[in-house]
């Protein structure tokens, strides 16, 4: 199956600073990117769609200027937590649409465990 | 808006035994896409089986096998022969035929446990 690459998949920082986390199809090109959050022992929430080319779209309670998304390229969405706090760690997932498929399955990456102190 | 809900948090199954997991969604929806994920302790979503809401035929890859019940909404997971491997957290999930709606709505989860 098609692959998606995240990076980095830990990534500890401190109170204040910024973390950038990459998603990266690696043998398709996805118009369409979607960005999970999911908390210890829970689902997957969905945070945000990321389109190539254009802003993304976040979910209702999502803040658009905490979580900046940027979707420059097919292959390379980036989810960037501004000014990070603790209660921002969690793990984060990214998935992208293989639009050479009809049967609308998304790849996950390896997702991204993010700790702030 | 589109609901997907797993009412087992946690199963167990002996080796090589079957188990189902059970999961039921709510749509008003006639066209769309009912998906198995696997989330290892790795913690990378694996598919596992997907189903299209057109086809009345229950999806089958290799020992996963769904019972697709679309007029119930009722969409379960059975896996035969289990192994040690498919020790893992399952997520039933619906994705919207129409197009433009491409994001999956996840239920909470069943934790699977496999006993050697």
């Amino acid at each position: 199956g098609a692959v998606v690459s995240q990076h980095p998949s830990r990534v500890i920082c401190k109170s204040g600073t910024s973390v950038k986390i990459e998603c990266r199809s690696l043998d398709f090109q996805a118009t369409t990117m979607f960005w999970y959050r999911q908390f210890p022992k829970q689902s997957l929430m969905l945070m945000a769609t990321s389109n190539e080319g254009s802003k993304a779209t976040y979910e209702q309670g999502v803040e658009k200027d905490k979580f900046l998304i940027n979707h420059a390229s097919l292959t390379l969405s980036t989810l960037t937590v501004t000014s990070a706090h603790p209660e921002d760690s969690s793990f984060y997932i990214c998935s992208a649409r293989d639009g050479g498929l009809i049967t609308g399955e998304l790849f996950f990456g390896e997702g991204s465990r993010l700790t702030v102190l | 808006a589109q609901t997907v809900t797993q009412s087992q948090p946690e199963m167990s199954v002996q080796e090589a035994e079957t188990v189902t997991l059970s999961c039921t969604y709510d749509t008003s929806e006639s066209d769309y896409y009912l998906f198995w994920y696997k989330q290892p302790p790795s913690r990378q979503m694996i598919l596992v089986i997907r189903q299209e809401a057109y086809k009345q035929q229950n999806a089958t890859e290799n020992r996963f096998s769904v019972n697709f019940q679309k007029a119930a909404k009722s969409f379960s997971l059975k896996i035969s022969d289990s192994q040690l491997g498919d020790a893992a957290m399952y997520f039933c999930a619906y994705r919207s035929g129409q197009g433009g709606s491409e994001k999956l709505v996840f239920g909470k989860g069943t934790k699977l446990t496999v006993n050697p």
